[in-house]
């Protein structure tokens, strides 16, 4: 199993560009989630699904669209970029939130906005 | 808001010294508690997790934490550090129901050889 894999790996836009990161898993888990990690703030949540056609808000949703057509794929899409979304943006996975249901991480993109 | 807060953001150790890390969560409810470990260069994985059971958990590595459930806390600790664990190490909370898991901001340890 590749589990939890991200593209690109590093990625430079000018302010205004668009573009999406991908995000994929093969270990058929409803729960996907994007998160944003900055120095001195940890992870936050960006958007989550919990199935295929069905996406939330998380903690800091506005500039990020998202959309889950598989169970499998789960893109976050930058309208505009600005510098502020200057971040490590990571991937995760899970079974449906539960119990002691832990994530599972993609390795990150790093994402600079001049 | 649900919150989790981690007391320290940098620690610097020698090897062998023993760690602790706190943390604490905003407020009660069904917790699931975690903390997890980022090495350089790397990303997330789960280092434990207590969701019920006895609150003294045993992880990876010889990392254990204790839930106190009446302090709304969840450290970490390690009797004797070693220059690989050498990280970032994030503790994290979600509640039985909800889809959101919360972390804190991350407490970087450095190990010094």
């Amino acid at each position: 199993n590749a589990g939890v894999t991200q593209t690109p790996k590093f990625q430079v836009l000018k302010t205004g560009q668009s573009m999406t990161l991908q995000c994929a898993q093969d270990m058929n888990h409803e729960y996907m989630s994007w998160y944003r990690q900055d120095p001195g703030m940890g992870l936050r949540l960006i958007h989550y699904s919990v199935g295929a056609g069905i996406t939330d808000q998380g903690e800091v949703p506005n500039g990020y669209n998202v959309s889950r057509s598989t169970t499998e794929d789960f893109p976050l899409r930058l309208l505009s970029a600005a510098p502020s979304q200057t971040s490590v943006y990571f991937c995760a996975s899970s079974s449906l939130p539960g119990q002691g249901v832990e994530q599972y991480f993609g390795p990150g993109t790093r994402l600079t906005v001049t | 808001a649900q919150s989790v807060s981690q007391h320290n953001h940098h620690v610097i150790l020698s090897e062998a010294a023993s760690l602790e890390l706190g943390c604490n969560y905003s407020y009660g409810g069904t917790v699931n508690l975690f903390w997890y470990v980022q090495y350089p260069g790397q990303h997330l994985q789960l280092l434990l997790k207590y969701f019920s059971g006895d609150p003294l958990v045993k992880g990876i590595k010889g990392f254990e934490a204790e839930f106190i459930k009446s302090k709304f806390s969840f450290n970490l600790r390690k009797p004797s550090v070693q220059w690989s664990d050498t990280a970032e190490y994030f503790c994290a909370v979600s509640y039985t129901g909800g889809f959101k898991t919360i972390f804190g901001a991350g407490t970087r340890l450095f190990v010094k050889a």
